[in-house]
């Protein structure tokens, strides 16, 4: 079976950092995906673990533990409009297939 | 975007009615999938399909039937509506390192 679990809702300041956690228990784990979605829009794609450790690409980065079933979205210097929802997403080695946590929301607030 | 289009955008049906959804791809992908989100449940796969005439079920394909009979379009039908398939639905299709790329959605309404 697959279970990921994420935070639903999260608040932060304009300018400050926010982390978003989300764990995994996936058998056949393959690799770890994480999707912005803004409110009445479609999920459009962040980023992609499938090795342990830090990816940086410019404000966000994703990090990945594959012995721990844990990632997190890192978004620095917040802006107003990445006030949204981020969805992590696990896939299985064989299959194709994304299983996808409830999003944590964020709010980020002037 | 992946050129990847859904129709209709927006649908408001009766019980008992069949609803079809479709989903049009312009970039060849084999691998074609329908998810629905629904406040507190995330996004859940209904089916996919991996070539012409190959399809298989998600986690929550009871109700939902689909077909694609040529590699651009992947149908999803609602045999016989109920209140409980109202939801947003999503086609995405898988690209490059296994990456799925989402289409616009189509909101469904069925009183």
């Amino acid at each position: 079976g697959q279970n990921i679990d994420q935070p639903t809702e999260m608040t932060a300041t304009e300018g400050a950092i926010v982390q978003i956690n989300c764990t995994y228990q996936t058998s056949g784990f393959n690799g770890l995906f994480w999707y912005q979605q803004h409110a009445g829009e479609a999920p459009t794609f962040l980023s992609y673990n499938v090795l342990d450790g830090l990816e940086e690409k410019g404000r966000f980065s994703s990090f990945l533990s594959r012995s721990k079933g844990y990632s997190y979205l890192l978004l620095k210097e917040l802006q107003m409009k990445d006030s949204a929802s981020y969805l992590c997403a696990a896939i299985k080695a064989a299959g194709n297939k994304l299983t996808f946590g409830g999003g944590t929301r964020v709010l980020v607030k002037p | 975007d992946a050129g990847i289009t859904q129709s209709p955008r927006h649908k408001v049906t009766e019980t008992g009615t069949p609803v079809t959804l479709r989903c049009h791809q312009t970039e060849n992908h084999r691998y074609m999938y329908w998810y629905r989100q629904d406040p507190g449940h995330g996004l859940r796969l209904i089916h996919y399909s991996y070539g012409v005439k190959d399809t298989d079920k998600g986690e929550v394909s009871d109700g939902y039937s689909v077909s694609r009979s040529k590699t651009e379009d992947f149908l999803l039908t609602l045999e016989s509506a109920t209140s409980s398939q109202t939801s947003v639905y999503f086609c995405a299709v898988q690209g490059e390192e296994e990456t799925q790329y989402f289409g616009p959605g189509t909101r469904l309404l069925v009183l």
